[in-house]
């Protein structure tokens, strides 16, 4: 079965600095999706980034990119230039197959609490 | 943009009774899901729906959890006998290849 570690249960950075968040999964499939998800204290969960796994390019979104180095299981989210917004809890999940090749269930792996300091 | 929308916000319930929670998924998804998340844990996957059936469900969808769409629209996850250990916040999302998954805001559930 699949699973997704974050071992980093709390991080800061102060603004406008760079944090590096970590997460490390295991699995026996080739191909997969891979994800990071922002929840601030509302508890909404957001999409932040997304990577497949078949693709050798690092995702980015603005500010937001990652690390993911497919030998090795990791799959890291670097945010450049920290603001205070960014505070949240930030998890890291992994798609399964389904047996409809699509839609998948989302593995999540522990959240990592990041807060921003001004 | 379109939006996975979830009521109600709060619902605080007697251990024992029933309680449903509603979700109206994205129109043109064709997946959906329930997802609930403990205060201070990791968000747990409960069940997908596919095709107006259960295409998978975890450990935790025990037999007091059922999952319908009774209309098209409205998504619910009905938990027959609540216990204490239900208090959590539940999410449902709803997924299109393009799209990917969208997740609603959630329903806080507190069994009193």
């Amino acid at each position: 079965a699949q699973t997704v570690t974050q071992s980093q249960p709390e991080m800061s950075v102060q603004e406008a600095e760079t944090v590096t968040l970590s997460c490390t999964y295991d699995t026996s499939e080739s191909d997969y999706y891979l994800f990071w998800y922002k929840q601030p204290p509302s508890r909404q969960m957001i999409l932040v980034i997304r990577q497949e796994a078949y693709k050798q390019q690092n995702a980015t979104e603005n500010r937001f990119s990652v690390n993911f180095q497919k030998a090795a299981k990791s799959f890291s989210l670097k945010i450049s230039d920290s603001q205070l917004g960014d505070a949240a809890m930030y998890f890291c999940a992994y798609r399964t197959e389904s047996p409809y090749n699509q839609g998948g269930k989302l593995i999540f792996g522990q959240g990592t609490e990041l807060s921003v300091k001004p | 943009e379109p939006e996975v929308t979830q009521t109600p916000s709060h619902q605080v319930t007697q251990m024992g009774q029933e309680v449903i929670l509603r979700c109206v998924p994205i129109s043109n998804h064709l997946y959906f899901y329930w997802y609930r998340q403990i205060l201070g844990q990791k968000v747990e996957f409960l069940v997908s729906f596919y095709n107006n059936e259960i295409s998978e469900k975890s450990e935790i969808f025990d037999d007091q959890f059922s999952v319908e769409r009774p209309d098209g629209s409205n998504f619910t996850l009905k938990i027959r006998s609540t216990k204490l250990e239900d208090s959590a916040m539940y999410f449902c999302a709803s997924y299109r290849l393009v799209d990917g998954y969208t997740f609603g805001s959630g329903t806080r559930l507190t069994v009193v």
